[in-house]
């Protein structure tokens, strides 16, 4: 157990839905990365918050969006959904984000889009 | 372009054997870490070692060792006396120090251990 939580477990829905998925990390953790994993383009990185701010951003479509809040939980938004959005979300938390930091994964979000 | 390239991916070995997993990454960037990364069927990532690029010595952790090559762009994984236990996805990943803070991931080899 990596201490970082996700929920839900599974998810299923619609095309052009919107879900929600949220992340709680370690104790103690600033940091939360969003990466997605799908068969066809790998695991890829989405979107780091640090503190509630917004770190960096990698290949996320403008179609998700995310945030990280006062209690640093962090929750990813998933709109207009496509079939090819079904994948395994993970969240990683870290302590400060910096590289030399392990990111500890959670147990993904398997999102299944009919 | 930053990018990670697992040739490999199917392998299998006998239980109590030992295996290397091959990895390359592309990267213009000298400093960096390099990361192999274990998912079990529970899909769970779970670290399994870590090197740091401006270290010349390979990193070790019990019965998992790399070969790092950094002027071939190589960070090979060797699994010592396989166990039942190792069979999972396993994916080598780097972190640049400078910049962005993400892992950039391999595709990953599916490492089967017959009994």
């Amino acid at each position: 157990d990596s201490g970082v939580t996700q929920t839900p477990k599974h998810l299923i829905t619609a095309t052009g839905q919107r879900v929600t998925l949220r992340c709680s990390p370690r104790s103690g953790d600033l940091s939360v990365y969003w990466y997605q994993q799908s068969l066809d383009q790998g695991l890829q990185f989405l979107i780091q918050y640090y503190n509630g701010e917004e770190r960096a951003k990698g290949n996320i479509l403008e179609r998700f969006s995310a945030q990280q809040f006062p209690d640093l939980h962090s929750e990813l938004n998933l709109s207009s959904l496509e079939l090819g959005d079904s994948a395994l979300y993970f969240c990683a938390s870290t302590l400060t984000g910096a590289s030399y930091n392990e990111q500890f994964f959670g147990p993904g979000t398997r999102l299944t889009v009919l | 372009a930053q990018t990670v390239t697992q040739s490999q991916p199917e392998m299998s070995v006998q239980e109590a054997e030992t295996v290397t997993l091959s990895c390359t990454y592309d990267t213009s960037e000298s400093d960096y870490y390099l990361f192999w990364y274990k998912q079990p069927p529970s899909r769970q990532m779970i670290l399994v070692i870590r090197q740091e690029a401006y270290k010349q010595q390979n990193a070790t952790e019990n019965r998992f060792s790399v070969n790092f090559q950094k002027a071939a762009k190589s960070f090979s994984l060797k699994i010592s006396d396989s166990q039942l236990g190792d069979a999972a996805m396993y994916f080598c990943a780097y972190i640049i120090i400078q910049g962005a803070q993400k892992l950039v991931f391999g595709q990953g080899t599916r490492l089967t251990i017959n009994p």
